[in-house]
């Protein structure tokens, strides 16, 4: 079965900083990986999506990165503001299972 | 505006009570998607839809039911709730199937059973 795992689980850093969330699975048989953010009470939003043939995908001041073959992606996210603060999560779809598998997340707080 | 739209936002139940969750997308998607979300676990697949009338076993299937009769609506129902069935529980839905499309999620429903 396919584990996601996202360390650390929370993460606060003054507003201005770059920052890097970490998601590491164990199936590296997998179509493509997500990252989405939550914020609280609320559903999931789609941020990015990186197919496994692609290497990184960037959206604004976000950049994600893939490495298929040792099970890795790095969410990284350029000069954090207060509006950053949510709860980020990936997950990956294995081959053929029409499943998305998520992680646990990363909570981030970002300090004014 | 409405994307994915779900009602109830909250409920509680007693044990063995019945109750059907609906889901609603505006976006003409084809694929129609129930999670669960529990804490310190990673939201779980219930069932899943590819297309108008047809429903499919996800990873966590036991205790519920679906049904799609018509394209834009996606129903999850609990015949016989039970404690362990607290959760919050999410609707998604894509163009497409989930290795090539972004997935577009309602904001939730929290049901507790009693």
């Amino acid at each position: 079965k396919q584990e996601v795992t996202q360390i650390p689980a929370a993460l606060s850093v003054p507003e201005g900083e770059n920052l890097v969330l970490n998601c590491s699975f164990t199936d590296s048989a997998i179509y493509n990986l997500q990252w989405f953010r939550q914020d609280p009470g609320k559903g999931l939003t789609s941020l990015l999506l990186i197919q496994s043939s692609q290497r990184e995908q960037t959206s604004g001041r976000l950049n994600a990165s893939l490495d298929k073959s040792s099970g890795r992606s790095t969410l990284y996210i350029a000069a954090s503001q207060p509006g950053d603060s949510a709860t980020y999560l990936c997950a990956v779809e294995k081959t053929g299972a029409n499943n998305l598998f998520f992680g646990t997340g990363t909570r981030l707080t970002v300090i004014p | 505006n409405a994307g994915v739209t779900q009602t109830p936002k909250f409920r509680v139940l007693k044990t063995g009570q019945s109750m059907t969750l609906l889901c609603a997308q505006d976006m003409n998607h084809e694929y129609m998607y129930w999670y669960r979300q529990d804490p310190g676990m990673g939201l779980r697949l219930i069932h899943y839809s590819v297309g108008e009338g047809t429903t499919a076993k996800g990873e966590v299937p036991d205790g519920y039911n679906v049904s799609r009769l018509k394209k834009q609506n996606f129903l999850l129902g609990l015949e016989s709730a039970a404690p362990s069935q607290t959760s919050v529980y999410f609707c998604a839905s894509s163009s497409g199937g989930i290795a090539n499309e972004k997935l577009f999620f309602g904001s939730g429903t929290q049901l507790s059973v009693l």
